[in-house]
């Protein structure tokens, strides 16, 4: 059984970064694509990029280039999730998914970014 | 860029049948998948490839496409089907699309 486990809550300043990890256990954590998603309070699901651990190279939704980093650690089996320059609408929950096929067949628990001053 | 649109709300009483509709530009040339999402908790994969179960998922959910609509139908409606519902695709021009959500209510 393959899961996701996403770090804890965050609350972060304006203008600062945050990076939340995602750990996968259960099963060949690097051939598959793990993409990123998140979920402002009360909206729908917002892809944001994504990443195949084995290659290395991130692929980014256009609204997040340049803000996001996508990156994998095959030796621990987990992705993370850097965004920087942050903003109060930045404020959601940030969730890590497993890609097969083009579905996402299991996500993390989520991790909620909070941006407040 | 690519829209999938999905009906904010739909309601249905239970043991009754809930259709849950998608529309996008030729969808049907398009693989659709479909995510339940509960309030609180991640989103969970109902249907992919447009009409497949992953093992779990009960047989009262089905998917179906035709020309510029994707549809989700739960059949027999329960109480635990209260959700958010979300419908989903890719391609190599539009990465990844999701639509707006829809809630479904059980009356």
């Amino acid at each position: 059984q393959v899961q996701l486990e996403q770090s804890g809550a965050e609350v972060k300043k304006p203008g600062s970064s945050v990076k939340v990890s995602c750990k996968a256990s259960g099963d060949n954590f690097s051939t598959y694509t793990i993409n990123w998603v998140r979920q402002a309070p009360g909206q729908g699901l917002e892809w944001m990029g994504g990443i195949i651990p084995i290659l290395g190279t991130p692929d980014y939704a256009q609204k997040f280039r340049g803000r996001v980093t996508l990156t994998a650690d095959e030796s621990t089996s987990t992705a993370y999730m850097e965004l920087s320059s942050l903003k109060s609408e930045d404020t959601a929950v940030y969730y890590c998914a497993r890609v097969i096929g083009t579905s996402w067949d299991y996500w993390g628990q989520g991790t909620l970014v909070t941006v407040s001053s | 860029s690519y829209v999938l649109t999905q009906p904010p709300s739909v309601s249905v009483a239970p043991g009754q049948t809930a259709r849950i509709t998608c529309g996008g530009d030729n969808i049907g040339s398009k693989t659709v998948h479909w995510y339940q999402q509960r309030p609180g908790q991640a989103p969970v994969l109902v249907v992919y490839d447009d009409s497949d179960r992953p093992s779990g998922i009960p047989e009262r959910f089905s998917g179906s496409t035709s020309g510029n609509t994707a549809t989700l139908t739960i059949n027999r409606v329960e109480d635990g089907d209260e959700a958010d519902y979300y419908c989903q695709v890719w391609d190599t021009t539009i990465d990844w699309v999701f639509g707006g959500g829809t809630k479904l209510t059980v009356l």
